[in-house]
């Protein structure tokens, strides 16, 4: 299972982009990176997930470097409910989706 | 209509006492997960099944027993709650049948043992 490493902490105004890092440096050809988001007290949502193709869907882009050794998650117009703990977590096809929750980034957007 | 639903949110008992987490899913997932979050916000599996088989079974003590009457249907037993056992217990579901699985949670049970 491929570690990952996420900043504890970002800021971001609302209305502004948000760009989360996140890095990957050991993934396996076959993981793939997901985006998971935890907004307090409410149970784990996910958000977006992409193999080696930048992704997009309702709620966010996924761009992942050519290496893959890292992406980046974009929230393109940050609200006060995006704030949250977002969770980037590289899982494979056999692991049944046993996601491997680290300790995320803490997103603030504030007004 | 709640995709995934667990009763209670709420569950406040003394050490010792058995307890149930029930959790039920209308999604037609095939796969549904047992997660626990720690006071320090960890969360880490600790079971899961597909077609009521057990798949993952994260060495978790033998007082957790899940029981799955029928694959939308997952529920948590706790035999002789411990201090330790105070934490938030989120159920999940995902497809369960292909490479790329997305799941989806559960509200969440707050279990308090005093």
């Amino acid at each position: 299972d491929a570690k990952t490493t996420q900043p504890p902490s970002m800021d971001c105004a609302e209305g502004r982009a948000a760009n989360l890092p996140c890095n990957h440096s050991t993934i396996s050809g076959n993981e793939y990176v997901y985006w998971y988001r935890q907004i307090h007290s409410q149970g784990p949502q996910y958000i977006i997930h992409g193999l080696k193709n930048n992704e997009t869907n309702e709620m966010a882009s996924l761009i992942i470097t050519e290496d893959r050794k890292s992406s980046t998650l974009i929230l393109p117009h940050a609200t006060l409910r995006d704030t949250a703990v977002y969770y980037c977590i590289a899982m494979g096809p056999n692991q049944g989706g046993k996601l491997i929750f680290g300790q995320g980034t803490e997103l603030s957007v504030k007004p | 209509d709640t995709a995934v639903s667990q009763t209670p949110k709420y569950l406040v008992t003394q050490m010792g006492n058995d307890k149930s987490i029930k959790c039920e899913q209308n999604l037609g997932h095939d796969t549904m997960y047992w997660y626990k979050q720690d006071s320090k916000k960890f969360l880490k599996i600790m079971f899961s099944y597909n077609n009521k088989e057990l798949i993952i079974n994260e060495t978790v003590p033998n007082r957790f027993s899940p029981k799955s009457p029928d694959k939308a249907h997952l529920n948590l037993h706790i035999n002789s709650l411990e201090l330790g056992d105070s934490a938030v217990y989120f159920c999940a579901s995902s497809p369960g049948r292909g490479r790329e699985e997305k799941l989806f949670f559960g509200s969440g049970t707050q279990l308090s043992v005093l």
